[in-house]
């Protein structure tokens, strides 16, 4: 059975740069299936911001674009997101998943974007 | 951006009733392969999302046949039949059609 795992820092100031780690086991990353982040905003709006495919390739959110970056370290079976540049409106709960359907969800990090 | 329109806002439903969520997008969700791309998930108090209906109306493994997803190629529903307490929590729908990925705003289920 797939899990996943998101860790990282649950608290980061405005302007820095917010940086996750999404922990894969059961499943190669590297086997197939688009490897996603998706964000949970206070007040439960839920936002799509990209993935990473088994084959490396990213597709980001263009509202994101500019901002954002997934990448992943193979050997460790574990995929990363970097998000440049935060403000106050960066607050959320952070969930890396797995599609096409989207079928597992890891437990979800809460970042807040606070000085 | 496809829009996902979620109705109601919020839901009360006394157990053992049926309970429907309405879904309707700005535009069709049926692809050149007839598959339509719509999905629904449950976020349940302090869990992650989990997938319940995928491509309209094909049950998620695990989930209990009280649930059923129908619709057209903009409207789409979700019944809950039999409602239990442990179906409480925010229902969304999803689109997969096109990128970038969208969910409606979500509808919170909550037990009389």
């Amino acid at each position: 059975e797939v899990q996943l795992q998101e860790s990282g820092p649950g608290l980061v100031k405005p302007s820095q740069s917010l940086s996750l780690t999404c922990s894969v086991t059961g499943y190669s990353i590297t086997s197939s299936y688009r490897w996603n982040w998706i964000r949970k905003f206070p007040g439960n709006k839920l936002e799509w911001m990209g993935y990473i495919n088994s084959a490396g390739s990213t597709n980001y959110n263009p509202s994101l674009k500019s901002r954002i970056s997934i990448t992943r370290d193979t050997s460790k079976n574990q995929f990363f997101l970097q998000v440049n540049s935060v403000t106050t409106e960066d607050t959320a709960t952070y969930y890396c998943a797995r599609s096409n359907v989207m079928d597992a969800w890891g437990q979800g990090a809460s970042v807040t974007v606070s000085s | 951006d496809i829009v996902l329109t979620q109705a109601p806002l919020s839901v009360s439903v006394t157990p053992g009733e049926s309970a429907s969520i309405s879904c309707r997008s700005s535009k069709s969700l049926l692809s050149s392969k007839g598959i339509t791309s719509l999905y629904w998930y449950l976020q349940k108090p302090g869990k992650s999302p989990q997938l319940l209906i995928y491509r309209m109306s094909n049950l998620a493994s695990g989930v209990p046949d009280r649930f059923s997803g129908s619709g057209s190629e903009t409207d789409f529903t979700l019944k809950i039949s039999k409602v239990e307490t442990e179906d409480v929590g925010v229902y969304y729908c999803a689109q997969f059609l096109e990128y970038p990925l969208t969910f409606g705003s979500g509808t919170k289920l909550e037990i009389k």
